[in-house]
């Protein structure tokens, strides 16, 4: 069935620093993403929404400059923490949107972010 | 704005019971309901889903009714098994058409099940 991948499932890195989650559908194309997070006991919050070729639409109070979203084909879908914090570890998981058939939502294994 | 809540978990239960998570939705319109499953280690998957009033969506042994009349959306297994432990996403989708804003999803805070042999 269809798959979609993200990496790394697991990062940690310095505050300050910048660090990139990929979102990859392994055998259909999806032109339209979605990046959700999840603090611990907490619902998925849809973050923004991914559109191929196009810019982001994101959610009220989601910061765009500090989370970057780039859509630049089919297959890929990236989210760029700028200048992470303490405050932005968390639970990140992307969903992928089928172009045929139903239309279905294929969710990523989720990325777990920690900031030291 | 749309929201959902289900019960609070853990939920540990043992082989073979009966097993009930309660959901409760807010939305305008006629949204479409959807319940996903998270195994440990592995993505969301799609468990089972309602798209109107009355539906009931079934997968695996586990059911779930859409009710308007109480906003409801209960998932439901006559008896568990080990394999069943997981988390239990509950969702609603108001959107509908083409388009992929259509397809956002507000999901519930989630339900960790845990079934012992």
């Amino acid at each position: 069935g269809a798959v979609v991948s993200q990496h790394p499932s697991r990062v940690i890195c310095k505050s300050g620093t910048s660090v990139k989650i990929e979102c990859r559908s392994l055998d259909f194309q999806a032109t339209t993403m979605f990046w959700y997070r999840q603090f611990p006991k907490q619902s998925l919050m849809l973050m923004a929404t991914s559109n191929e070729g196009s810019k982001a639409t994101y959610e009220q109070g989601v910061e765009k400059d500090k989370f970057l979203i780039n859509h630049a084909s089919l297959t890929l879908s990236t989210l760029t923490v700028t200048s992470a914090h303490p405050e932005d570890s968390s639970f990140y998981i992307c969903s992928a949107l089928t172009r045929t058939g139903e239309n279905t939502i294929y969710f990523g294994e989720g990325s777990w972010l920690t900031v030291v | 704005g749309d929201s959902v809540t289900q019960m609070e978990g853990p939920v540990t239960l043992s082989e073979e019971a009966f097993l009930t998570i309660n959901c409760t939705y807010t939305a305008t319109g006629y949204p479409s309901l959807f319940w996903y499953v998270q195994y440990p280690g592995e993505g969301l998957q799609l468990l089972l889903k309602a798209t109107k009033a009355d539906d009931k969506g079934s997968n695996k042994g586990f059911e779930a009714t859409y009710r308007k009349e109480t906003t409801s959306f209960h998932l439901e297994k006559g008896s568990v098994q080990v394999s069943d432990s997981a988390v239990y996403f509950c969702a609603l989708r108001r959107g509908t058409g083409p388009g992929g804003s259509n397809y956002k999803l507000t999901f519930g805070k989630g339900t960790l099940l845990t079934v012992n042999p």
